[in-house]
């Protein structure tokens, strides 16, 4: 399988507070996961390319200041949305590409998404 | 600018017919194509993917067709079935750089 978990599904905090968003391969390594982000009725728009052992690529338009990105294992990423604000609300999405081993290919596997409000 | 295009915001098929849902993009440099299926609150579910080096790829009920000289790809259905109902994504990628979504397109299965 290619399973992707995400942790928490959903999460509401206080504007200013920083929330910490984990991405998990939970049956495949990924030295590579992307982190996407959906607001309601529109499209996935990618933020960034999280590379394990080195630091994230980010799109632009992103604040990388804002959006910490740690790639700390071969199955962990974490998106940290520092000082969140009411605009910052929205669905993220990461995604893990099976980079080594067996099945290694471009397909990318998503996690379930973590609704993110701020109030 | 939007690299990858559906037009068809939603598309309402009959149970048992084929359902044939259209993408185009602009970046010649792609060369990965992917559709998704996804439903609302959830992440996108992989459905299948073509290599710009192909024309047709294949599995089960779900064709994709890549026509790399339109910049044109589509993805065929049949029979559909009333669980296809979702949202499907076109995207498409080069190399192992991040997708680049189409917006999509609703899906009906009516019985």
């Amino acid at each position: 399988g290619a399973v992707v978990s995400q942790h928490p599904s959903w999460v509401i905090c206080k504007s200013g507070t920083s929330v910490k968003i984990e991405c998990r391969s939970l049956d495949f390594q990924a030295t590579t996961m992307f982190w996407y982000r959906q607001f309601p009725k529109q499209s996935l728009m990618l933020m960034a390319t999280s590379n394990e052992g080195s630091k994230a690529t980010y799109e632009q338009g992103v604040e990388k200041d804002k959006f910490l990105i740690n790639h700390a294992s071969l199955t962990l990423s974490t998106l940290t949305v520092t000082s969140a604000h009411p605009e910052d609300s929205s669905f993220y999405i990461c995604s893990a590409r099976r980079t080594s081993g067996t099945g290694a290919s471009y397909e990318q596997y998503f996690g379930p998404g973590t609704r993110l409000t701020v109030t | 600018d939007q690299q990858v295009k559906q037009n068809s915001p939603s598309l309402s098929v009959q149970e048992g017919r084929i359902s044939i849902l259209n993408c185009d993009y602009t970046n010649s440099m792609f060369d990965y194509f992917l559709w998704y299926k996804k439903y609302p609150a959830e992440g996108p579910t992989f459905l299948i993917s073509i290599s710009s080096i192909k024309d047709k790829n294949e599995d089960g009920r779900f064709t994709v067709f890549l026509n790399k000289s339109a910049k044109h790809l589509s993805l065929h259905i049949v029979p559909s079935q009333p669980g296809d109902s979702a949202v499907y994504f076109c995207a498409a990628n080069r190399g192992a750089d991040g997708l680049t979504f189409g917006k999509g397109t609703h899906l009906i299965i009516q019985p």
